[in-house]
């Protein structure tokens, strides 16, 4: 069964640092999406991405934030300059259609140090 | 803010169904209700969503009442396995999805 993969499982950064979290989408979504998920709070949705742009965005996804598609394969969020704040697990979905049923990845756990 | 209203925790012996209920009395016509499953940390897993008719799948039902206003998510035969966090989300009109706090459901040996 098809399943939204990300790398790395864990990553350890200092404040300050650029980070980059990487996700493979099920292969015939065009729909993907990152959430993340502070430890012992609710997840909450950053952005969603469609046709190589940004097609809605909360308010925790600023200028810190980008995400990018490089390759058909790969969907990509970066942050710039991390803060403490960003420790969390961040978790890759994808989708067929927007209203279409998100599937989503294992998670990334970032640690900001 | 979450749509929906679940209870905080549940529990269930193993073998026995689970029947978690939802209220989304303020869902509009044509608004989907979806449930997800988180297991520890891990990424929220589909479970099962549906519009006005009831639904199941290999995984559990979904019965949703005639006026829409609640739905309650069944797992026919529990296993330790299905211990997990349930959520429950009304689908806003946009591509996001909304979590709440969800239904800790723990299944008892």
């Amino acid at each position: 069964e098809p399943e939204v993969t990300q790398t790395p499982s864990h990553q350890v950064t200092q404040m300050g640092q650029e980070v980059i979290l990487r996700c493979v989408p099920i292969s015939n979504h065009l729909y993907f999406y990152w959430y993340r998920q502070i430890l012992g709070q609710k997840v909450e949705f950053l952005v969603s991405f469609y046709n190589n742009e940004i097609s809605e965005k909360s308010e925790i996804f600023d200028d810190q934030f980008s995400v990018e598609r490089p390759d058909g394969s790969n969907f990509t969020l970066k942050i710039r300059s991390t803060k403490l704040e960003d420790s969390a697990m961040y978790f890759c979905a994808s989708s067929e259609g927007s209203q279409e049923t998100q599937y989503f990845g294992p998670g990334t756990r970032l640690l900001v140090l | 803010d979450a749509k929906t209203t679940q209870p905080p925790s549940m529990d269930c012996a193993e073998g026995r169904a689970a029947n978690l209920p939802c209220n989304h009395s303020t869902i509009s016509g044509n608004e989907y209700v979806y449930w997800y499953r988180q297991i520890h940390s891990q990424g929220p897993q589909y479970i099962i969503h549906g519009l006005k008719n009831n639904e199941t799948n290999e995984m559990a039902s979904l019965i949703i009442t005639e006026d829409r206003k609640s739905s309650t998510l069944i797992l026919p035969h529990a296993t330790l396995r299905d211990t997990a966090v349930y959520y429950c989300i009304v689908r806003v009109g946009s591509e996001k999805l909304v979590f709440g706090k969800g239904t800790k459901l723990t299944v008892n040996p």
